[in-house]
């Protein structure tokens, strides 16, 4: 599996924008760029994912760099309830069922 | 709108018993997982099911087994309880395995065996 640098954590202020960085030079052409988030005490959350283009949804933004060598998870404005780890995974699906967690980013949201 | 179940939500086994997690899944998906997740690490996939009546080994198979009877049922049973599978677990499914699939998951199963 290809793999992904993440900081291991990221401090916000509440209301404010966090944007969390997440490297992958090694991804390859078929790779989707997944974001999932783990909230304490629960499992992980599906957030956002991509390929190629930037991406929106309900609960965040998913910048990609044109060589898709890094991308970026933005929050436009995060809440207490955004405290979490969040994962940045490569997944090419196929034969390759698994999600490969690492150690993600743990984000504080201070009020 | 329940999405992945699991029950029980914590347990504590003694060495050598035995226990079923169980997870159930409403949203017809095909495909199934079942993960483990250690204090501080990441999740690591123990088995998959790509149907009703196919499972296949994920990463960390040994001391557990799974049958898929129906679409929405996946349980995962531990024969002989060993402190090394004190963990917390994961059940996970998702539409087909494509990487443009998100897979669901369940809040957990805490185990602990002491």
């Amino acid at each position: 599996d290809a793999k992904t640098t993440q900081p291991n954590s990221m401090e916000s202020n509440e209301e404010e924008p966090v944007h969390l960085p997440c490297n992958h030079s090694t991804i390859s052409g078929t790779d989707y760029i997944h974001w999932y988030r783990q909230l304490p005490s629960q499992g992980p959350e599906y957030v956002i994912h991509g390929l190629t283009s930037n991406v929106n949804n309900r609960m965040a933004s998913l910048a990609i760099a044109e060589d898709r060598k890094s991308s970026t998870l933005i929050l436009h404005r995060a809440t207490l309830r955004d405290a979490a780890v969040y994962y940045c995974i490569l997944h090419s699906g196929g034969s390759n069922y698994k999600l490969t967690f690492g150690k993600g980013t743990l984000l504080t949201v201070n009020p | 709108n329940a999405g992945v179940t699991q029950t029980p939500k914590f347990r504590i086994l003694k060495i050598g018993q035995s226990m079923t997690l169980q997870c159930t899944q409403d949203m017809n998906h095909n495909y199934m997982y079942w993960y483990r997740q250690d204090p501080g690490m990441g999740l690591k996939l123990i088995y998959y099911s790509v149907g009703a009546g196919i499972t296949d080994k994920g990463e960390v198979p040994n001391g557990y087994n799974v049958s898929r009877s129906t679409t929405e049922d996946f349980p995962l049973r531990l024969e002989l309880a060993a402190p090394s599978q004190t963990s917390v677990y994961f059940c996970a499914s998702s539409l087909r395995p494509a990487g443009n699939q998100p897979q669901h998951f369940g809040d957990g199963t805490r185990l602990s065996i002491l």
